[in-house]
């Protein structure tokens, strides 16, 4: 069973800075990565996905992902108190069976 | 946009009564979970279906059924609630036209008294 764990459990920056969380997988046939944001109260919401090696960005927001080290990053810039919110990565093998998602970062931007 | 719906979005029930929760989406995905999600674990897959009349285990599926009559409809359903049971209910859909992004419900809270 896929283990994911991720880091810090939780987090303040002020506005403005950059943020960084972390997500570690235990399988290393793992293909597919997502980073869900939940803000309080609010369904998860999909924020960014990726299926190879590499790095992404859109906007604010990199992703970052070396299976070879099963990690898998998401670095925000220019930190803003509405990206305040709980970040779960996620995890699964061919995509269409189960996901596993880690335990979250709970993320408090600080005007 | 994808859809997910669930009801009720709150429910009190007592131990050992038996709670059925819904969920309906209009995104016509062959996939649909349920999750539930308590302060230090995340999200946890309780049961999940490739499609109508399918049903497979997730990773906690002890003291839960679930059922798909229908492409839109997944209910999960707790026979003999347990004040263990008590927490945050989450259903939602997904399928590879969408890259298996994962659409979901608003929520369901029950209390187990």
């Amino acid at each position: 069973q896929q283990n994911v764990q991720q880091s810090p459990e939780s987090l303040i920056v002020p506005e403005g800075a950059r943020t960084s969380l972390n997500c570690t997988f235990s399988d290393s046939a793992s293909q597919y990565f997502w980073w869900y944001r939940q803000h309080s109260g609010k369904a998860p919401k999909a924020l960014m996905s990726i299926f190879s090696n590499g790095e992404k960005e859109e906007g604010r927001f990199t992703i970052h992902l070396n299976k070879a080290s099963l990690h898998f990053s998401l670095h925000i810039r220019d930190s803003q108190p509405s990206d305040s919110a709980l970040y779960l990565c996620a995890g699964s093998h061919y995509g269409n069976e189960k996901i596993t998602f880690g335990a979250g970062t709970k993320l408090t931007i600080k005007p | 946009e994808a859809a997910v719906t669930q009801s009720p979005r709150n429910k009190v029930a007592v131990t050992g009564g038996k709670v059925t929760l819904s969920c309906n989406q209009t995104n016509n995905h062959n996939n649909m979970y349920w999750y539930r999600q308590d302060t230090g674990h995340g999200l946890r897959l309780i049961h999940y279906s490739y499609g109508a009349g399918s049903t497979e285990k997730g990773d906690i599926p002890d003291g839960y059924k679930a059922s798909r009559p229908s492409q839109e409809n997944f209910s999960l359903i707790l026979e003999l609630a347990t004040p263990s049971q008590t927490s945050v209910y989450f259903c939602a859909s997904g399928d590879a036209r969408d890259s298996w992004e994962q659409y979901f419900g608003p929520g369901t809270r029950l209390t187990v008294l």
